[in-house]
């Protein structure tokens, strides 16, 4: 079974540049969400992607979008960098309907820096 | 929206002894998740336990639902044990279906 992968692993950009970051999900999950953490905080909910579609977003502006692809993986796109988007971006994969009762499993995460 | 708590913020402790972490939080919850936070970022599954106990090793975990806590003990800590600990929840009755993480638990073992 593999787990949950995330491109790139570090990433130089900056400001008012583009990114897009990549999550592949554990093998049998269709549900991704993306989090951003930044340093010596706990993770943040950007948005969340079941089958496709969006399915909740956090307090993100809408420069921060997403993409999920038929199978399951997905892209975090952020447009118009600014120097608080530096962060670590973390993916998260679960399986099961949309009722938050099923285990979410980490990838690496990407680490963003804006200069 | 729901708020989780973590203490302590911070713990020092020599290898060999026992902890006990615990999350705090101010609604019902669907679905809580303990994790390790290693060095390099990777989020790592510890438990997931919306209610009673579980153990897996030296760690186990508690979540009284009716009272909104949770405990997770670390028994004869290791080195390796070192990092941030993050307790997080779903309340599927909120807005979104969403992890919402708390402060976290900074562990330092010493040797």
């Amino acid at each position: 079974e593999t787990g949950v992968t995330q491109s790139p692993t570090h990433l130089i950009k900056t400001r008012g540049q583009q990114v897009t970051l990549r999550c592949s999900s554990q093998s049998g999950h269709n549900t991704v969400s993306w989090y951003q953490q930044a340093l010596g905080q706990g993770p943040q909910f950007i948005f969340q992607y079941y089958r496709e579609e969006e399915n909740g977003r956090g307090n993100f502006p809408p420069r921060f979008s997403g993409l999920q692809f038929p199978n399951y993986s997905s892209e975090l796109n952020v447009n118009a960098l600014e120097l608080d988007d530096s962060a670590l971006y973390l993916c998260a994969s679960s399986s099961g309907p949309r009722t938050g009762l099923y285990e979410q499993y980490f990838g690496p995460g990407t680490r963003l820096t804006v200069t | 929206g729901i708020q989780v708590e973590q203490s302590p913020p911070d713990l020092i402790l020599q290898e060999g002894a026992n902890s006990t972490l615990r999350c705090n939080f101010s609604d019902s919850v669907n679905n809580l998740q303990w994790f390790h936070q290693n060095p390099w970022g990777q989020l790592i599954n510890l438990f997931y336990i919306p209610s009673g106990t579980k153990q897996n090793g030296r760690l186990s975990a508690t979540t009284v639902a009716t009272e909104r806590y949770s405990l997770l003990y670390i028994s004869s800590s290791q080195t390796t044990d070192s990092g941030v600990y993050f307790c997080a929840v779903i309340n599927y009755g909120g807005a979104t279906n969403k992890l919402i993480f708390g402060t976290g638990t900074l562990l330092a073992v010493q040797p």
